[in-house]
């Protein structure tokens, strides 16, 4: 079964860092982009970071760009994001998804992050 | 940045009848828009893609269609498995990719 898993969530102060992973199985991790997705409470999901197969070619929301880095490492079928600087507006549900001729068709159960004082 | 725009907000639809979802964009994204369906809890799950493709698994009573700028997803027939929110999201013009606000179809 093709899956997707994230971890690393937490509760987390302003200013502070969280890295986040998404550990892929059943399928071939490096035939896919992966993409990060949030979802504060009652909002719709908001589009994070994309990297691309090989991880030499990421893209980031202006909200997260200079915060946020996404990297993967194949060899362990999992995706990564490294959140610096935190803010109290990046609190979400943090999925990851991916991405080939099929935008986004499988999707984690998802991360929270809590950023409060 | 591409804006999507879902109306209306909210759908109240007996079981059984017929839904109809609208997605606008800002601009045109030829045929590069998905439709999304989220359950309280669950993540999204996709149901259509270009457009009009059903995902695997997805049932024949969602359709969908448009081009340009203007998108529309219907549910034939309501179900009870159907009440949930539904999500469009353009993936054309990128970065970045950009979810509409979604419709929550409850029940009338």
């Amino acid at each position: 079964e093709e899956q997707l898993m994230e971890s690393g969530g937490g509760l987390v102060q302003p200013g502070g860092s969280l890295r986040l992973s998404c550990a892929a199985s059943g399928f071939t991790f490096s035939g896919f982009w992966m993409h990060w997705v949030r979802q504060a409470p009652g909002k719709g999901p908001v589009w994070v970071s994309r990297i691309n197969y090989d991880g030499s070619n990421t893209t980031y929301a202006d909200s997260v760009k200079g915060r946020f880095t996404i990297s993967r490492d194949n060899a362990k079928n999992t995706v990564y994001l490294q959140m610096n600087s935190l803010r109290v507006e990046d609190t979400a549900i943090y999925y990851c998804t991916r991405d080939r001729s099929t935008p986004f068709d499988i999707w984690g159960q998802g991360t929270t992050v809590t950023v409060s004082s | 940045d591409i804006v999507m725009t879902q109306s209306p907000a909210t759908l109240s639809v007996s079981p059984g009848e017929r839904a109809t979802l609208s997605c606008r964009a800002s601009q045109r994204v030829n045929y590069n828009l998905a439709w999304f369906q989220q359950k309280p809890g669950q993540p999204p799950r996709l149901l259509i893609y270009r457009t009009s493709t059903r995902a695997t698994g997805i049932p024949a009573r969602f359709s969908a269609s448009g081009s340009g700028t203007e998108f529309t997803l219907t549910i034939s027939s309501l179900q009870s498995d159907d009440f949930a929110v539904y999500f469009c999201l353009q993936y054309d013009n990128l970065p970045p990719w950009t979810f509409g606000q979604g419709t929550k179809v409850e029940i009338k």
